[in-house]
């Protein structure tokens, strides 16, 4: 079992570009978050899901969208991005609320 | 709100020696607390959480942690650190008043030198 997989690794985008991090968990966990990690800072929620179909902002949701279609699979739009959004993403599950969340490994995006 | 405070961005110990990682926090409610390990380029790798119960908790590699009600804090313990400890610490929290949100402090990088 593979965990949290997100592709791409590395991404660089144009101002105004749009993109989709991918992320996949094979554990069949029903909750799924985005991170973003700016340097030399914590972790910040971008977008939650508590199951398919069901998602909810988290701290900093601007500027980003989310669906969640499937169990495993919680994708995140970038619509115009923004050099702001440059920053270190990762996707994290958990199978229940107050479990330990399972990160992937993560994906760097600069916006130049 | 919920809150997290990492004082120190970074604690040097030597190999051998007792090492301590603080963690305070606020909430309104009661406190979930976690601590995560972050390697460079690697996503975070749970450690340890306290949910309910004994104050003293176990986790991965020899770490513990102490919930401490009166002083709000946490902090993160090992007896005797290891140069393959030396990586990036996280503390986190969740009030059960506060939905689903886990707040995370601004990490604190541990290095053990030999």
């Amino acid at each position: 079992n593979a965990g949290v997989t997100q592709t791409p690794k590395f991404r660089i985008l144009k101002i105004g570009q749009s993109m989709t991090l991918q992320c996949t968990q094979d554990m069949n966990h029903n909750y799924m978050y985005w991170y973003r990690q700016d340097p030399g800072m914590g972790l910040k929620l971008i977008y939650y899901s508590v199951g398919a179909g069901i998602t909810d902002k988290g701290e900093v949701p601007n500027g980003y969208n989310v669906s969640r279609s499937t169990t495993e699979d919680f994708p995140l739009r970038l619509e115009l991005a923004a050099p702001s959004q440059t920053s270190v993403y990762f996707c994290a599950s958990s199978g229940q609320l107050l479990y330990e969340q399972y990160f992937g490994p993560g994906t760097r995006l600069t916006v130049t | 709100a919920q809150s997290v405070a990492q004082p120190e961005d970074q604690v040097n110990v030597a190999e051998g020696n007792p090492l301590t990682v603080k963690c305070t926090y606020s909430v309104s409610g009661n406190p979930y607390l976690f601590w995560y390990v972050q390697y460079p380029n690697r996503g975070l790798q749970f450690l340890l959480k306290y949910i309910t119960g004994d104050n003293l908790v176990k986790g991965s590699y020899g770490f513990e942690a102490e919930f401490n009600k009166s002083q709000t804090s946490f902090h993160l313990k090992k007896p005797s650190a290891l140069v393959s400890d030396s990586a990036l610490y996280f503390c986190a929290v969740r009030d059960d008043n506060a939905g689903n949100m886990l707040t995370f402090g601004g990490g604190t990088r541990l290095m053990v030198k030999p």
